[in-house]
């Protein structure tokens, strides 16, 4: 089956220590994106790659870092300049970056990845 | 700047209600507007999709209407079961040139009793 798979499910991080979350997806899409969700807020939009080997900050790109090596795998890393990593990461994927005239298309979530500092 | 907002944050109904759901946003400039769903823990799952031309989009039980001009939309569920308890996210997508931005709703926890 298609899909967006996230891991791990859960992921601790102690002080000091980076942390990599892995996003993979296997339904040939072109962008990628990376959401933070935090309690109460909406969804906040880390980075994006519009096509492999490009990516661009988004609202609260501080922190936190990525690589578009392969059209499949989007990984975020937490870096220990995120001074409050904890948090609900989303990664979600839609099917055409570059094409301007194609915006009316859905996102697709994989199922999260809770961070918590030990 | 573009902000959306949900209101209210919960909700709960007898089983076998119909319901409205709430979406407000401040600028009509929008390519499109999404209604997600989310079960505690998980992902977000896309409902429905009603681009900036269309005026409404059904899926079974669910039909989501936009008014671009007001800045509103809503989302009506049918005969309201328990299995729809979940909290309901819209977004919208700007028509801000060179971004690929959702911006999100806050949501509304619904609860539907049995």
């Amino acid at each position: 089956d298609g899909g967006i798979t996230q891991s791990p499910k859960y992921l601790f991080r102690k002080e000091g220590q980076n942390v990599t979350l892995s996003c993979e997806q296997n339904l040939n899409h072109d962008a990628m994106y990376w959401y933070r969700q935090d309690p109460g807020q909406g969804l906040r939009l880390i980075y994006y790659s519009q096509i492999v080997n490009d990516f661009q900050k988004g609202d609260i790109a501080e922190g936190y870092s990525v690589s578009r090596e392969k059209k499949e795998s989007f990984p975020l890393t937490v870096t220990s300049a995120q001074k409050n990593p904890t948090a609900f990461y989303l990664c979600a994927s839609s099917p055409h970056g570059r094409r301007t005239t194609l915006y009316n298309e859905k996102l697709f979530f994989g199922s999260g990845t809770q961070l918590s500092v030990l | 700047k573009q902000e959306v907002t949900q209101i209210p944050a919960a909700l709960s109904v007898p089983e076998g209600e119909n319901l409205v759901l709430n979406c407000s946003f401040t600028d009509s400039a929008i390519y499109n507007l999404q209604w997600f769903r989310q079960d505690p823990g998980k992902g977000l799952t896309s409902l429905l999709l009603i681009q900036s031309s269309q005026r409404e989009q059904t899926s079974g039980r669910l039909n989501a209407s936009l008014d671009k001009s007001s800045g509103r939309s809503t989302l009506y569920i049918a005969a309201s079961q328990p299995g729809d308890s979940a909290t309901y996210l819209c977004a919208v997508r700007p028509q801000t040139s060179g971004t690929y931005k959702y911006i999100f709703g806050t949501g509304t926890r619904l609860k539907v009793l049995a």
